[in-house]
């Protein structure tokens, strides 16, 4: 059975301190590995598609990399805006099914 | 604009009732999915389908229904079988035929039975 883990649960950062957000997974074949951004109460918000192991992709402060056993989402010098829930979802088999982690609760305070 | 549009935003229901959760999408995608969300718990789906016509079920459909009569329309049905459905509803669509197989979702629906 595929199994999406995330650590951590919760994360509270300095505005500037920067850190990273884990994703491990097990799957037996892996097409793609996605990262979202939820704020609380709305639908999550897509940022990254990762295919193969050793890719990276990059938007303002943030950095997602996929090994063939886990991804990261590092965040440098993160800001207060940036706080919110980050998902990880793999994307496996013939259907174009996502499964999701439980996501990471990050807070930046000033 | 493209995007999904879900609504209600904020739903109420009494026990015993079937309740139908709209989304609709204008991005021509094929592919539409309904997902639950309850705290603490990652995101789960309940039904799919990938194209007009069509669609299967998902890890926990017990309780609901949906239909595909329309490309741009996918309804979620939550019927008075399902014995937990106050959660978070969330809609999304991918466009699987250009290989994008990432999903863009709706801004859902708060769900609570009364």
């Amino acid at each position: 059975e595929d199994q999406v883990t995330q650590s951590p649960e919760a994360l509270r950062l300095q505005e500037g301190e920067s850190s990273s957000l884990n994703c491990s997974y097990t799957v037996s074949g892996l097409r793609g590995l996605f990262w979202y951004r939820q704020d609380p109460g709305k639908g999550p918000e897509f940022l990254f598609t990762l295919y193969s192991a050793g890719e990276e992709k990059e938007k303002e402060r943030l950095k997602a990399t996929l090994t063939k056993k886990e991804s990261f989402l590092h965040i440098t010098a993160p800001k207060p805006e940036d706080s919110a829930t980050y998902l990880c979802a793999l994307l496996t088999g013939t259907a174009s099914k996502l499964t999701f982690g439980t996501g990471t609760r990050l807070q930046v305070t000033l | 604009d493209g995007g999904i549009t879900q609504s209600p935003k904020y739903l109420f229901r009494k026990e015993g009732q079937n309740v139908t959760l709209s989304c609709e999408q204008n991005l021509n995608h094929d592919a539409m999915y309904w997902y639950r969300q309850d705290p603490g718990q990652g995101l789960r789906l309940i039904y799919y389908s990938q194209i007009v016509n069509d669609f299967q079920k998902g890890d926990i459909a017990e309780g609901y229904s949906v239909s595909r009569e329309k490309k741009e329309s996918f309804p979620l049905t939550v019927t008075s079988a399902q014995k937990n459905p106050t959660a978070f509803y969330l809609c999304a669509s991918s466009d699987r035929g250009k290989g994008n197989t990432e999903a863009f979702f709706g801004q859902g629906t708060r769900l609570t039975v009364v």
